[in-house]
């Protein structure tokens, strides 16, 4: 079946520009998370989405980052007024539940370079 | 700081010879641990867990060990394969968390 997709699979943008970056997740997997993975870094957690409940945040580094999970598929991150400190891969995965060994499925990132 | 650190940013290995990549925590509450591998370009796809109340598990090639008293475990590759080239990055959560701690990985390159 197919697995977690995500789009783009490269952004380029601008200082200052605002940016939306998408994850669809594996049909029926009820959790689904955001990290970012900076050059020679670690997976660094953004944001947790678990069936309808409210998401933990507590990974967002700041308030120009957002994220929504629509009808519990589909997810989109937006940053806003990009700076150069968020070039970075981005990388979405879902989970099928919730609970101690939560293996995760990862998609294949966005690397987002902001100029 | 770092709750889930693994020293090594790379290991090279001859292929048919062992790997041992290790990770230490520094979290006590950690109750599950996780290998992932990653390859260029992909995103991480899951090799291997452990639960706190063993000490070892083998599937095929890869064996994880965890010494708790040590907060340590290792992942053993035997015999290691040029295929098994990436990045290898351990993983730790705790029964309360459903947000596993990632490590920075270790590259791992295995020559024919």
């Amino acid at each position: 079946g197919a697995g977690v997709s995500q789009s783009p699979s490269n952004k380029v943008t601008e200082k200052g520009k605002d940016v939306e970056l998408r994850c669809d997740p594996i049909s029926g997997h009820t959790a689904l998370y955001w990290y970012r993975q900076s050059l020679g870094q670690g997976l660094e957690f953004l944001i947790y989405f678990q069936g309808n409940s409210a998401p933990d945040k507590s990974g967002l580094p700041s308030d120009r980052f957002s994220a929504e999970r629509t009808g519990g598929s589909v997810s989109t991150l937006t940053i806003q007024r990009t700076q150069q400190e968020d070039s970075a891969v981005y990388l979405c995965a879902s989970s099928p539940r919730q609970g101690m060994g939560n293996e995760q499925f990862f998609g294949p990132g966005t690397r987002l370079t902001v100029l | 700081d770092q709750q889930v650190k693994q020293n090594s940013p790379s290991l090279s290995v001859q292929e048919g010879r062992i790997s041992i990549l290790n990770c230490d925590y520094t979290n006590s509450m950690f109750d599950y641990f996780l290998w992932y591998k990653k390859y260029p370009a992909e995103g991480p796809t899951f090799l291997i867990s452990i639960s706190s109340i063993k000490d070892k598990n083998e599937d095929g090639r890869f064996t994880v060990f965890l010494n708790k008293s040590a907060k340590h475990l290792s992942l053993h590759i035997v015999p290691s394969q040029p295929g098994d080239s990436a990045v290898y990055f351990c993983a730790a959560s705790s029964g309360g968390s459903y947000i596993p701690t990632f490590g920075r990985g270790t590259s791992l390159i295995v020559h024919p």
